[in-house]
C-alpha cells in the first residue's frame, strides 16, 4: 500500500459509544496530523505529532484523544461525542512539521463521522 | 479577519471556458502558498504550489500578488473533470498551514 490510509471510511456512532479512527502512512514521513472538516468551513487542525511526540493540540475537547505509537500510525479515540462533532476527519502527513510549510500535506481519504 | 478568505462560489462555467478566482490572506509575512483540489466527499489533494513569479501547470495558472496579499488560480479550457472545490492554503510561518474554506467550480457540458 502507498500513501495515507484511513479506516473506517464511514462511521456512525451514538453519543455514549467509544470508537477509534486509524491512520497509517507508508511515505516514510515523520509528522502526522488530525484535521476536522465541517461543511463550508476551513479545515481545522486538531493535533500534530512529530517523531511520535505531540507538538500541537489546538484546544481540542478531551472527548477526542489522539495516540501515535510510531511515526507510521496515528489513532483518534472518540468517546461521548456530540452531534456537532459530525464531520469529515482527515489524517495527513508530511516529512516533518516544518516541511509542511514548503511541500504541503498528503491527506488520507478521511473518515466521515456521524454522531447520533 | 480570517487568515485566508475565499469566495465560496459556485462558479458555473461551460466546458472550454476560462475561470479565475482569488484568495486573500491576512499575514503579510506568509512565505508559502498552495492550491489544493477537493472533489466531493474526497480528501484534498495538492494541485500546485504558487511561486512568487507565478507558475503554470498545463491549463492551470497560479499568481501571487504580495503587495495586495492575494493569490489567484486560473483554469483555461475547462473540462468537466475540473469540477471541484479549490482550497487556498497559506503558510504564515515555517510551522503552520492555514486553509481557506474553498471555492466551488462547476463545469457544465
Amino acid at each position: 500500500e502507498t500513501g495515507v490510509t484511513q479506516t473506517p471510511r464511514h462511521l456512525v456512532m451514538g453519543m455514549t459509544n467509544k470508537k477509534s479512527l486509524k491512520c497509517e502512512q507508508h511515505l516514510g514521513h515523520n509528522a502526522m496530523y488530525w484535521y476536522k472538516q465541517s461543511a463550508k468551513k476551513p479545515l481545522e487542525l486538531m493535533f500534530v505529532y512529530n517523531f511520535k511526540e505531540q507538538t500541537e493540540n489546538n484546544s481540542v475537547p478531551s472527548r477526542f484523544s489522539p495516540e501515535c505509537p510510531n511515526s507510521s500510525h496515528l489513532f483518534l479515540h472518540l468517546h461521548t461525542l456530540q452531534p456537532e462533532d459530525s464531520a469529515l476527519y482527515l489524517c495527513a502527513s508530511s516529512q516533518d512539521v516544518r516541511d509542511r510549510a514548503f511541500q504541503g500535506y498528503t491527506f488520507g481519504s478521511g473518515t466521515r463521522l456521524t454522531v447520533v | 479577519r480570517k487568515e485566508v478568505e475565499q469566495d465560496p462560489g459556485p462558479f458555473n462555467v461551460p466546458e472550454g471556458a476560462t475561470v479565475a478566482f482569488n484568495c486573500t490572506y491576512s499575514n503579510s509575512a506568509s512565505q508559502s502558498f498552495f492550491w489544493y483540489r477537493q472533489d466531493c466527499r474526497k480528501e484534498p489533494k495538492l494541485l500546485m504550489s504558487v511561486y512568487s513569479s507565478g507558475n503554470e501547470d498545463g491549463r492551470f495558472t497560479a499568481q501571487l500578488n504580495r503587495a495586495s496579499q492575494y493569490i489567484s488560480l486560473l483554469i483555461r479550457d475547462s473540462k468537466l473533470s475540473d469540477s471541484a472545490t479549490y482550497l487556498c492554503v497559506v503558510s504564515p510561518n515555517d510551522y503552520k498551514l492555514s486553509f481557506g474554506a474553498g471555492t466551488t467550480v462547476t463545469v457544465r457540458a
